[in-house]
Order: structure tokens, then sequence, then C-alpha cells
């Protein structure tokens, strides 16, 4: 199947600082990506979708400026916390759908793991 | 509009039993349907998938789910549990275009030596 590197897949860093997290489509080309955020023993709760070359939709209550997504290529979409407070801490996953090989399905990437201290 | 449900947000059964764990769906137009699997700090590995060919539905690791049109459901099953099936799991809907993924809100599955 196909591939989906999301990096890095574990990362501190200190309250207001912000951090980038990657989600590259190794062996295709995705033109959605999706970004989740999933608390402890929680759900997948999409966060945004990411399209290539334009601006992503983001779920309602997200805030826009607090996560900024770029997706600038066919194979990579970035998500950033900006001015990362602890609250921000959690479990980031990525996903992207294809339909290249048949009927749709999601790949995800590993996951990262935020803690803000 | 699409959604998912599934019933029972944690399920234990001893090693050796059946495992159900299970999904209803509801979808205007003939659904996509998939069953993930989610081991701790790790991204989802699809399960196996429903595609409107056989309604049942072989996976990985033994499990497999049976399409059921008139009761709107994806149930998962697995004839004997493993410790290793220990996990959580979800279940999801996507309609053909595969633009938008619907979860449900997981099944933790806990495996009784």
């Amino acid at each position: 199947g196909a591939v989906v590197s999301q990096h890095p897949s574990r990362v501190i860093c200190k309250s207001g600082t912000s951090v980038k997290i990657e989600c590259r489509s190794l062996d295709f080309q995705a033109t959605t990506m999706f970004w989740y955020r999933q608390f402890p023993k929680k759900s997948l709760m999409l966060m945004a979708t990411s399209n290539e070359g334009s601006k992503a939709t983001y779920e309602q209550g997200v805030e826009k400026d607090k996560f900024l997504i770029n997706h600038a290529s066919l194979t990579l979409s970035t998500l950033t916390v900006t001015s990362a407070h602890p609250e921000d801490s959690s479990f980031y996953i990525c996903s992207a759908p294809t339909i290249l090989m048949g009927p749709p399905e999601a790949f995800f990437g590993q996951g990262t793991r935020l803690t803000v201290v | 509009a699409q959604s998912v449900t599934q019933l029972g947000s944690h399920v234990s059964v001893s090693e050796g039993a059946l495992v159900l764990l299970r999904c209803n769906y509801s979808s205007s137009v003939p659904p996509y349907l998939f069953w993930y699997v989610q081991y701790p700090n790790q991204g989802l590995q699809l399960l196996l998938k429903y595609t409107s060919a056989a309604t049942l539905v072989k996976g990985i690791n033994g499990f497999e789910a049976e399409f059921k049109k008139s009761e709107t459901s994806f149930h998962l099953t697995k004839p004997s549990a493993h410790m290793s099936d220990a996990a959580e799991y979800f279940c999801a809907v996507s309609e053909w275009t595969g633009n938008q993924f619907y979860f449900g809100t997981g099944t933790s599955l806990t495996v009784i030596p």
C-alpha cells in the first residue's frame, strides 16, 4: 500500500515557541491531506483539510492562526503549531486519501506526539 | 451526510474468545467502509475495507467484517482473540471521491489472558 511519512514522531517544545510537523506521501501524489488531533483515549478530531495549491479548510472551532497549514506540493503538507501552549499538547496525525489504486483509502502517518512544557 | 457509530467504547474479551466490535453507519449513498487499528502512539493501520464487492470482507490478522445493508452495519469480528489484538479500533466511512472520511469514536479492545 501507499506510504505516508510524518515527522517528527515526538517533539517537546517550550511554551511560546512554534513547532512544524511534516506529512509526506512517499509513493503517490496527494492533492488532499487531512490533519487530525487525538486526545488521550479519544477518537480522531479532524482539524483541517489541506489542499495543494490553495488554502486549507478548517473545521469549526479550530484556530487558523494557531494551526497554520501549508500544502505547497503534491507530496508535502505541513502543520505549524504557533506560539504553542501546554493545552496544545496532543497527538497529531496526518492522513492522505487516494483513489489511484481503486476505491478510496486513507493512509496515515505515524503520528506526532507534541508536548509543550 | 455520513456518520459512523461504534457501540461500546471499551470491549474486553478473554484470549481465544470471539471478538465482536460493532459499527453502524448512516449514508445517503452506497458507502465505502473501513476498519482501522491503532496501537499506542502510532498512526492508523488499515485492517480491511468494503468497496461494494463481496459483503464479507477478510482483512489482516484474521479479522473480517460483514456489510449488511439492511442493518446499516459493518461489524468487525475475529474468531479467536490474541493478546496482540489489544488496541484501539476505528470504523470509518467514505464516499467515492475519498475527499472525506468520517470516523467513529473508536473501541478500545482489551484481551484478558
